[in-house]
């Protein structure tokens, strides 16, 4: 069974710092593409990142280019994401995706992690 | 950037009904989308991808259609678990989401 637990979630002040992780199980980890995307509170999705599965390809949305930075440890089944210069509008549950096919659609989600970012 | 419209941003429904809900891409995205059920409280589940493949468990009450720049996902007879939110996805360039769709008992 494919799972995947995120961690690392909390309140933090603005301009200050996180690390987010995701903890991969059921599913051979290096074979596929990661995301993280996030939910502001009673709002939308946002694709946040993308990692391809050697961590060689990496994008970012333009909201957090330059401040986040994901990585990934294969032999250690798990995502990760920095997140620097905290701003209150990253104030969301951040979730753990896995691609189904390389760059396509997600085909599992993990149950997120909350972030809040307030003085 | 591909902007997702997707329309409407709610509706009331009653058991058994039919439920259509749209999503308008800025652009031709090739069948490059995806539709996602929301409960509240829990992560998105996948429904639809490449516009019309059903994903694996899901019923075959929700079809996914369209192509070029407008896409549709139908429930064709609404059950108690569906009473959700609704995402559309593009990912043809980058990945962009619609606004969802709340879908309310009646």
């Amino acid at each position: 069974e494919v799972q995947l637990v995120e961690s690392g979630g909390g309140l933090v002040k603005p301009g200050g710092s996180l690390r987010l992780s995701c903890a991969a199980s059921g599913f051979t980890f290096n074979s596929y593409t990661m995301n993280w995307v996030r939910q502001a509170p009673g709002k939308g999705l946002e694709w946040v990142s993308y990692i391809s599965g050697a961590g060689n390809n990496i994008y970012y949305a333009n909201s957090v280019k330059g401040r986040f930075t994901i990585s990934r440890d294969n032999a250690e089944n798990s995502l990760y994401l920095q997140m620097d210069s905290l701003r209150v509008e990253d104030t969301a549950v951040y979730y753990c995706a896995r691609d189904q096919y390389g760059w396509s659609h997600v085909d599992y989600w993990g149950q997120g992690t909350l972030v809040t970012v307030s003085s | 950037d591909i902007q997702m419209t997707q329309s409407p941003s709610s509706l009331s429904a009653s058991v058994g009904d039919r439920v259509t809900i749209t999503c308008r891409a800025s652009q031709d995205i090739d069948n490059s989308v995806a539709w996602y059920q929301q409960i509240p409280g829990q992560a998105p589940k996948l429904l639809i991808y490449a516009a019309s493949t059903l994903a694996s468990g899901s019923p075959s009450r929700f079809t996914g259609s369209g192509s070029g720049t407008n896409y549709t996902l139908t429930i064709t007879s609404l059950q108690p678990e569906d009473f959700a939110s609704y995402f559309c996805q593009q990912y043809f360039y980058w990945r962009t989401f619609g606004q969802g769709t709340k879908v309310e008992i009646k």
